[in-house]
């Protein structure tokens, strides 16, 4: 049992270059999240899904789109890159988004520089 | 909108001792969820404790404890016998009970904790 693991762990991207975030889960978990970290501001949701198929925007989502074909899987996409998305990026997922069974489960994070 | 303020951005205790991390909440809402999570160097999310804000009982996780007083929207995380693999940083959150799938966590900006052997 992996919980939610993040690949890459590191990326140096250039301005304008795109890339792919992939967040997997094997806790048959519905909810799955994306977040971004930046020094002194916590952390803010960018998007998340409430299931397969489904995607929804958070606080922070320009610049970023998401896709959830498998339930296990959640994509977080930067079509241009930018240097205002140099952050760490956490994703997360959650069985459900209220009661005792809410509980938000992370993964270890992607540092993305971007030059 | 909600807002969480953690007003120490760094904080140091003694191997053994006790610390409390403080943390404070502004919201209009009756019904919602505070959670401690703790960072350490590996960047790694991990949930510490979890409070119902329906619950007049303050949560308790073996060293770890709350001080929650809902009147006053103060959440603080009391850490006993400080242990070494305790440092790291420290987020409070908050998550609203209403809305369903759109109830995000609002993170406060983090307390660094350092222990000192």
């Amino acid at each position: 049992n992996a919980g939610v693991t993040q690949t890459p762990k590191f990326r140096v991207l250039k301005t304008g270059q795109s890339m792919t975030l992939l967040c997997a889960q094997d806790m048959n978990h519905e909810y799955m999240y994306w977040y971004r970290q930046d020094p002194g501001m916590g952390l803010r949701l960018i998007h998340y899904s409430v299931g397969e198929g489904t995607t929804a925007k958070g606080e922070v989502p320009d610049g970023y789109n998401v896709s959830r074909l498998k339930k296990q899987n959640f994509l977080l996409g930067l079509e241009s890159a930018a240097p205002s998305q140099t952050s760490v990026y956490f994703c997360a997922s959650s069985y459900q988004a209220g009661g005792h069974l809410d509980t938000q489960y992370f993964g270890p994070g992607t540092r993305l520089t971007v030059l | 909108a909600q807002t969480v303020t953690q007003s120490q951005p760094e904080m140091s205790v003694q191997e053994a001792e006790t610390v409390t991390l403080s943390c404070t909440y502004d919201t209009s809402e009756s019904d919602y969820y505070l959670f401690w999570y703790k960072q350490p160097p590996s960047r790694q999310m991990i949930l510490v404790i979890r409070q119902e804000a329906y619950k007049q009982q303050n949560a308790t996780e073996n060293r770890f404890s709350v001080n929650f007083q809902k009147a006053a929207k103060s959440f603080s995380l009391k850490i006993s016998d400080s242990q070494l693999g305790d440092a790291a940083m420290y987020f409070c959150a908050y998550r609203s009970d209403y809305g369903g799938a759109t109830n995000k966590l609002i993170f406060g900006t983090g307390t660094l904790l350092a222990v000192q052997p």
